[in-house]
């Protein structure tokens, strides 16, 4: 079946700095991926629709300066969370809708974000 | 706006027994599609198993099946023979069809179920 696959799975930074975590459908094109942020023992929240070719649509409250969403091609979406702070530390998680087979949303192993 | 609400915040259910995760939900969209994810430890989504709308049967896909009853916006999900494999936590989700904003998945809170020997 149809794979996402996310990178990296964990990553810890200082304060400040920016992290990029990518996206990626392995066998089929995705001209739309989803980003959801995590935190622990919490539901999933939608944080913004990456677009392939246009910007990405964020959800309300979400600043789209700090979180970066690139959908350069129709395999490949980045989320760069940039001058992260301790608040940023969250599990993120990408999703890709195969449309060409089911139209099925597929995860990612998602990304655990640590900022010290 | 779409809500999805899960009651269960935690359950304990001994191996073997079937266990019933509740969800209810609240849209004024005709046109929708209900989801349930299992997702371990480890953290991964798992799909389990899709409800449209407009089905007439319920869904069901092997020891899942989904309990959905249209008028009270209800959408349980039901494990039968849980095994011990089967403890982590459950979302609901649901994502309308009808056009407009987001095309993501509106998740419950979730539901930590573990499975005791």
């Amino acid at each position: 079946g149809a794979v996402v696959s996310q990178h990296p799975s964990w990553v810890i930074c200082k304060s400040g700095t920016s992290v990029k975590i990518e996206c990626r459908s392995l066998d089929f094109q995705a001209t739309t991926m989803f980003w959801y942020r995590q935190f622990p023992k919490q539901s999933l929240m939608l944080m913004a629709t990456s677009n392939e070719g246009s910007k990405a649509t964020y959800e309300q409250g979400v600043e789209k300066d700090k979180f970066l969403i690139n959908h350069a091609s129709l395999t490949l979406s980045t989320l760069t969370v940039t001058s992260a702070h301790p608040e940023d530390s969250s599990f993120y998680i990408c999703s890709a809708r195969d449309w060409e087979v089911s139209g099925e949303l597929f995860f990612g192993e998602g990304s655990r974000l640590t900022v010290l | 706006a779409q809500k999805i609400t899960q009651t269960q915040p935690g359950m304990f259910v001994q191996e073997k027994e079937a266990v019933t995760l509740d969800c209810t939900y609240d849209t004024s969209d005709p046109s929708y599609g209900l989801f349930w994810y299992k997702q371990p430890s480890s953290g991964e989504m798992i799909f389990l198993i899709y409800q449209g709308s407009y089905d007439q049967q319920n869904a069901t896909e092997g020891r899942y099946s989904l309990n959905f009853q249209k008028a009270r916006k209800s959408a349980n999900l039901v494990i039968s023979a849980s095994q011990l494999g089967d403890s982590a936590m459950y979302f609901c989700a649901m994502r309308d069809f009808s056009g407009g904003g987001a095309d993501g998945l509106t998740f419950g809170k979730g539901t930590h179920l573990i499975i005791q020997p």
